[in-house]
């Protein structure tokens, strides 16, 4: 069965300070992965996805990067953080089986709080 | 920008009654889902409806779709604590990899 994890499931960083999220997908190969930001009692902001190997779409101009080094790692960065940087970082994979496959699979989550 | 738009935000009823949140969008879909997102938690898929299909329906979740009005809406029926969350639609328009969510209905049901 599919699995999917992020870590660390929370994270209090400086301002100014980077920043490395990473989620690994298991039991799947070539999945769409995603990165969504939730801000508290707030819906999802969609900030990445990805298609492939180092193909990375962005949504939303930021100072927020993505990576995806492996086909089941997919890896959000900072080089700097900003305090509006905080949040909840969700990240999702979506298989290819077809057009038929709609459905998203999410991660637990990872709690950033920058002060 | 948030492609769905949920109503009402908030939603607060006693335990086995019947809750209605509704969702709208923006753009032509294919299809539109809804997902159920515990406090703290990442969130679960819970019923896909597709654009030719008009209402949809699986356990006590009721799911109903109005291209021509571009809106959903999801039922839930003998409401429980446990159903007590956050729900949010989503869509993928233009194409299938990028979904986006709506900003989500949060349900307290009062045991």
């Amino acid at each position: 069965s599919q699995t999917i994890h992020q870590w660390p499931a929370t994270l209090v960083q400086p301002v100014g300070s980077p920043l490395s999220l990473e989620c690994t997908v298991e039991g799947t190969s070539n999945p769409n992965l995603y990165w969504y930001r939730q801000a508290a009692g707030r819906g999802l902001q969609l900030l990445f996805y990805s298609i492939g190997i180092d193909q990375i779409s962005s949504e939303v101009p930021q100072n927020l990067s993505a990576s995806r080094p492996q086909d089941r790692q997919f890896i959000l960065s900072s080089k700097k953080l900003l305090l509006s940087d905080s949040g909840f970082y969700l990240c999702a994979w979506r298989g290819k089986q077809g057009l038929q496959t709609y459905e998203q699979y999410f991660g637990p989550g990872t709690r950033l709080t920058v002060t | 920008s948030q492609q769905g738009e949920e109503d009402p935000q908030a939603l607060s009823i006693q335990e086995g009654e019947n809750a209605t949140m509704n969702c709208s969008y923006k753009t032509s879909i294919n299809n539109l889902q809804w997902y159920r997102q515990n406090s703290g938690r990442g969130l679960v898929h819970l019923i896909l409806i597709r654009s030719n299909e008009r209402e949809k329906h699986s356990g006590r979740l009721r799911v109903t779709l109005d291209t021509s009005k571009k809106s959903s809406s999801l039922l839930i029926t003998a409401s429980r604590a446990a159903d007590t969350a956050s729900y949010f639609c989503a869509t993928a328009p233009g194409g299938y990899q990028k979904v986006t969510f709506g900003t989500g209905t949060k349900l307290q049901v009062i045991p």
